[in-house]
This record gives C-alpha cells, sequence and structure tokens, in this order.
C-alpha cells in the first residue's frame, strides 16, 4: 500500500506560472523527499525536508512540511518546459539512507510552451 | 546521471518464466533497494540488500528474491512470472552510515510479460 497521496493527480499550467502539488501521508516519518521522473524512466531526488523542518528551498523549488496535518506541498516558481514530468512524495521512517521510502501515487505535471 | 546503471533496459517474458534484472550501484554506496512501478503508479518497495543481507522486505511474495555481491552490486529474481509483474523495476543505492536519507535511482528495466 502507499502512504502518500499527491493531489492533484494531474496538473496542466503555462509556462511560467507557478505549479503546486500536494502530499498526504498516514503515519509518523523523519523525513519527506520529492522525486521527479520524465516519461517512466528513473526517480531524479529534487530534496528533502525533515520532520523538523517547516520550509525549505533549492532553485525554484520550494517544499513545506506540516506534520500536525501530515502533510508537504511542493511549488514549482517561474515553471519552464522542462518542468513536465511526474512529481512524487516519499517517505522515509527513520532517518537513514538505508531505509525503505513509501511512495506516494504522483503528480503528473505539464507546463505548456 | 546518477551512477546508478541497470540492465537490461528492456525484456519481454510469457508467464510462467523466471527473469533475472541487474543493477550497480554508485561508487560508495553500500545499500541497494529494488522498486516495482506499475503504469501510472507510484514505486512500490520490494527489498533492500546491504552489505549482502536482506535488510527489509515489501509485500512481495517470495518468488521475488535477490542477491547482492562483494561489490555491492545486485540482482533481482523473479520466479514463475505472472502478468501482473510487468512493470518498471528500478533499483536504487545509497549509503547507510550518517546518511541524508538520500537513494539515487538508476534508470529502470521495463518488464513485460505477456
Amino acid at each position: 500500500s502507499q502512504q502518500g497521496e499527491e493531489d492533484p493527480q494531474a496538473l496542466s499550467i503555462q509556462e511560467g506560472e507557478n505549479a503546486t502539488m500536494n502530499c498526504s501521508y498516514k503515519t509518523s516519518i523523519n523525513n519527506l523527499q520529492w522525486y521527479r521522473q520524465n516519461s517512466g524512466r528513473g526517480l531524479v531526488h529534487l530534496i528533502l525536508i525533515r520532520s523538523n523542518e517547516r520550509e525549505k528551498h533549492s532553485g525554484r523549488l520550494r517544499v513545506t512540511l506540516d506534520t500536525s496535518k501530515k502533510s508537504s506541498s511542493l511549488l514549482i516558481t517561474a515553471s519552464r518546459a522542462a518542468d513536465t514530468a511526474s512529481y512524487f512524495c516519499a517517505t522515509a521512517r527513520g532517518n537513514n539512507a538505508g531505509n525503505m521510502l513509501t511512495f506516494g501515487g504522483g503528480t503528473r505535471l505539464m507546463v505548456k510552451p | 546521471e546518477t551512477g546508478v546503471t541497470q540492465s537490461p533496459t528492456h525484456l519481454i517474458k510469457t508467464r510462467g518464466q523466471q527473469v533475472t534484472l541487474r543493477c550497480s550501484s554508485q561508487s560508495g554506496h553500500n545499500t541497494v533497494s529494488w522498486y516495482q512501478q506499475a503504469l501510472g503508479q507510484g514505486p512500490q518497495f520490494i527489498f533492500q540488500y546491504y552489505r549482502e543481507e536482506e535488510n527489509g522486505r515489501g509485500n512481495f511474495p517470495p518468488r521475488f528474491s535477490g542477491l547482492q555481491f562483494p561489490n555491492y552490486s545486485s540482482e533481482l529474481n523473479v520466479n514463475a512470472l505472472e502478468l501482473d509483474d510487468s512493470a518498471l523495476y528500478l533499483c536504487a543505492s545509497s549509503m547507510t552510515s550518517g546518511g541524508i536519507g538520500t537513494q539515487y535511482f538508476g534508470p529502470g528495466t521495463r518488464l513485460t510479460v505477456l
């Protein structure tokens, strides 16, 4: 079963707009990670936020985490056509790189030029 | 590029056959995890190997088995293939000690079972 649920399942925006994706999870976590996947290929790690953090930035990415609501959001600012991909949140129970990741179903983002 | 490689890229098998998928981990990483991703879904954890021992397993039957070698490369074996085994199989490598939680994924092997 999947821990996280992304919302929306699909999102279509124009280039230059911001894209916001949300993720909810069920159990306590140590960290939450966001990954990107292009056309059914391998996943690329975008950002990791620990349970004691509330917000994190990386370039055009902004991630928030609300552990009281068991939810996270990923904001991509000034989107580009190259941002078209599927985005997954994944939770880890332990603070160890070897721990399994539990993924959500993903948000499919299309950025139109 | 993550430095994690997988082979083969694509594979077609028939129901009941056996398959072996391979993964070479990123240099310096001693842990390999395998995930199954059905079309349109998120990856599901199969199992993890750390220093040649199984170190956690998801909700997959025993016909899914694996190995990790001294150089930390890994194999995923699936016996008695079923149609539902058709999926993208992803491996990810990581360092366990003092890690930041990031797993580095390979490009995947697309398995089709007919």
